[in-house]
């Protein structure tokens, strides 16, 4: 159990457009969910906490208009990338909590790669 | 602030035993976490501890010492599959994961 699905799991877009990457909780309720980037290298870096129904947490030094995150229903978040330029090109994760938890564990989606041309 | 930190690399032998250390300085402790990440995929859970002492899980192991601030990874019988980034992670007391940059593992035959 406790699976997230990501997609696209890989894009391409040219500098100035925007993309939308979809994460799912496929056999759980999230409550929470946590939209990551990650640089070659590098620990993955909070964005933002998005709870079902709220408006995104964004961490400091996250422009909130640029990335777009909406919660709408407790199985689907989205991260939209406005006006993506070459700098935005990372690999994104979200993670989704069901609140219920042991531990409160988050359980991680499979990545997006994303590439600003 | 708080800071995770691991070992960039280590390389090993297959067939034999490796200990990946990470200590930590967060605000508030709510368990630490390890997780392996092969490159361009999302990390798998490995273990939690929350308490003090060593967890066994198979192959792998982990280890807490909450009052210095330190866990290891012990991984026994390594296999060329266990090649991948092994992520420490603490929760903090606002419940969120403080990340460490990660330790990737070579393993050579």
């Amino acid at each position: 159990g406790a699976v997230v699905s990501q997609h696209p799991s890989r894009v391409i877009c040219k500098s100035g457009t925007s993309v939308k990457i979809e994460c799912r909780s496929l056999d759980f309720q999230a409550t929470t969910m946590f939209w990551y980037r990650q640089f070659p290298k590098k620990s993955l870096m909070l964005m933002a906490t998005s709870n079902e129904g709220s408006k995104a947490t964004y961490e400091q030094g996250v422009e909130k208009d640029k990335f777009l995150i909406n919660h709408a229903s407790l199985t689907l978040s989205t991260l939209t990338v406005t006006s993506a330029h070459p700098e935005d090109s990372s690999f994104y994760i979200c993670g989704a909590s069901d609140g219920v938890s042991s531990y409160n564990e988050q359980f991680f989606g499979p990545g997006t790669r994303l590439t600003v041309l | 602030g708080q800071n995770i930190d691991q070992p960039t690399e280590m390389t090993a032998t297959e067939g034999a035993i490796v200990q990946i250390n990470c200590t930590y300085q967060t605000s508030g402790f709510n368990g630490l976490f390890w997780y392996q990440q092969h490159a361009g995929e999302a990390p798998t859970f490995l273990s939690y501890n929350v308490l003090d002492g060593l967890e066994e899980k198979g192959r792998f192991s982990s280890f807490l010492s909450r009052s210095k601030g330190y866990s290891y990874l012990l991984l026994k019988e390594l296999q060329m599959k266990d090649s991948a980034s092994y992520l420490c992670a603490v929760m903090d007391s606002n419940y969120q994961l403080i990340w460490g940059a990660g330790t990737k593992l070579i393993i050579k035959p």
